[in-house]
C-alpha cells in the first residue's frame, strides 16, 4: 500500500531557482493538502484542494503555486526560491466523509542557500 | 478563520503516569472534527484520536482519551500509563465538516518527554 508518496525526500536549492515537489496518492481521496513545518513548529497550510480542478489558498500561499489536474496528483511549485522557504514540506490527503483522518507523506526537507 | 492553540510548548511526565495536553480552538461553525496527531522523530504524522463535534461522548482509544468541551471550545488529550514510545510532538487539529471548507488546521504542537 503506497498511500501518499512525496518526491524528492531531500533537496538543496540555490536562491532564485525553481522546483516542483511531487505528491501522489493512490487512495482515491478527494482532498489533498500541502503544509510546511519549520523547525520546532506546527504545520502551516500552504494550499489545499477539494477535488480535481479546484484549489484554494491556505495560511501561507505566497511564493507557491499548485495545480490539481487529476485526483491522484497535487504538485507544489516553488518559483524564485528564497531562504525563508527552507522547511519540511508535507503532502496529505483525506476522503470526504465523517471524521476521516488525513494521511501524510513522509515529507520533503528543502534547504534554500 | 479557524484557529487552533496549544498553550504548552513542552510537557514531561514520568513513565507509567498520566499527562494531559491542552488544546483550544476558535470557530463559528457547529459541525466539525477534531484530531490529535503524534509526530515522532521519524517525522511521520500518526493519528492518535478523533472526535466528531456532534457527539457528546468523549472519544477513547486504549490509553488515549479526550475531554471535549464544545461550549468552551476545548479539546484536551489525556495519556494514561505513559510509555517511552509516547515521546513525540503532539498536534491538535481542526477540520470543518463543510464540503468546500475542509482544510485541516493545526496547532503549534506540544513536545512530550517521557522520563524513565
Amino acid at each position: 500500500n503506497a498511500g501518499v508518496t512525496q518526491t524528492p525526500k531531500f533537496r538543496i536549492l540555490k536562491i532564485g531557482q525553481s522546483m516542483t515537489l511531487q505528491c501522489t496518492q493512490d487512495m482515491n481521496h478527494n482532498y489533498m493538502y500541502w503544509y510546511r513545518q519549520d523547525p520546532g513548529m506546527g504545520l502551516k497550510l500552504i494550499y489545499y484542494s477539494v477535488g480535481a480542478g479546484i484549489t484554494d489558498k491556505g495560511e501561507v500561499p505566497n511564493g507557491y503555486n499548485v495545480s490539481r489536474s487529476t485526483t491522484e496528483d497535487f504538485p507544489l511549485r516553488l518559483e524564485l526560491a528564497a531562504p525563508s522557504q527552507t522547511s519540511v514540506y508535507f503532502c496529505a490527503s483525506s476522503y470526504w466523509g465523517s471524521g476521516t483522518e488525513a494521511f501524510f507523506g513522509q515529507g520533503t526537507r528543502l534547504t534554500v542557500v | 478563520a479557524q484557529t487552533v492553540t496549544q498553550s504548552q510548548p513542552e510537557m514531561s511526565v514520568q513513565e507509567a503516569e498520566t499527562v494531559t495536553l491542552s488544546c483550544t480552538y476558535d470557530t463559528s461553525e457547529s459541525d466539525y472534527y477534531l484530531f490529535w496527531y503524534k509526530q515522532p522523530p521519524s517525522r511521520q504524522m500518526i493519528l492518535v484520536i478523533r472526535q466528531e463535534a456532534y457527539k457528546q461522548q468523549n472519544a477513547t482509544e486504549n490509553r488515549f482519551s479526550v475531554n471535549f468541551q464544545k461550549a468552551a471550545k476545548s479539546f484536551s488529550l489525556k495519556i494514561s500509563d505513559s510509555q517511552l514510545g509516547d515521546a513525540a510532538m503532539y498536534f491538535c487539529a481542526y477540520r470543518s465538516a463543510s464540503w468546500r471548507a475542509q482544510k485541516l488546521v493545526f496547532g503549534q504542537g506540544t513536545r512530550l518527554t517521557i522520563n524513565p
